[in-house]
């Protein structure tokens, strides 16, 4: 198993510029979520997925689209790059339910100049 | 809504020191508990975990002990090592609410120095 995957591990993006962070799982996992994580703010969650064709927002949405085509992928797109959204992204997936732990990606730092 | 407040950090001890990292919560429904750690440079993984009240999660020496009369889910470990220094997150997931999101503290930064 490979866990949680996700693509570019680094990148640098232009303010304006759009860009899809990719992740995938292959533990068959309903669930899927994002977060950023930024110097002193802990984690906060962008969007998630309880299942394909499903998705909803979490604290911290606006700027970013996501879509669940598959069960293993559940990419992140960032519409119009701003500076505020320098930071450290996480992918993670879980089995449904309050009992399981989640799983996560080994992120994604983005800067946006 | 729910909440989980951690002991904040960061936190520098010498090896073998006895740790204590503070975590109560609240939550609208029967919470399961984790701690997740943060090695740098590198995501969460998961620590331990407890599911229900009185349950002991253990791990790598780390234990934590589900409270529900005080609402603390406390991560300790009897003797420290310099590979223990990442960052800790305690967190809570309800069972049947909010599609079962994750709500994570703030995390604490322990640093064990040799």
């Amino acid at each position: 198993n490979a866990g949680v995957t996700q693509t570019p591990k680094f990148q640098v993006l232009k303010t304006g510029q759009s860009m899809t962070l990719q992740c995938a799982q292959d533990m068959n996992h309903e669930y899927m979520s994002w977060y950023r994580q930024d110097p002193g703010m802990g984690l906060r969650l962008i969007h998630y997925s309880v299942g394909a064709g499903i998705t909803d927002q979490g604290e911290v949405p606006n700027g970013y689209n996501v879509s669940r085509s598959t069960t293993e992928d559940f990419p992140l797109r960032l519409l119009s790059a701003a500076p505020s959204q320098t930071s450290v992204y996480f992918c993670a997936s879980s089995f449904t339910g309050g009992s399981y732990e989640q799983y996560f990606g080994p992120g994604t730092r983005l800067t946006v100049t | 809504g729910d909440s989980v407040t951690q002991m904040e950090g960061p936190v520098t001890l010498s090896e073998e020191a006895f740790l204590t990292i503070n975590c109560t919560y609240t939550a609208t429904g029967y919470p399961s508990l984790f701690w997740y750690v943060q090695y740098p440079g590198e995501g969460l993984q998961l620590l331990l975990k407890a599911t229900k009240a009185d349950d002991k999660g253990s791990n790598k020496g780390f234990e934590a002990t589900y409270r529900k009369e005080t609402t603390s889910f406390h991560l300790e470990k009897g003797s420290v090592q310099v590979s223990d220094s990442a960052v800790y997150f305690c967190a809570l997931r309800v069972v049947g609410t909010n599609a079962g999101k994750s709500t994570f503290g703030d995390g604490t930064t322990l640093t064990v120095k040799p």
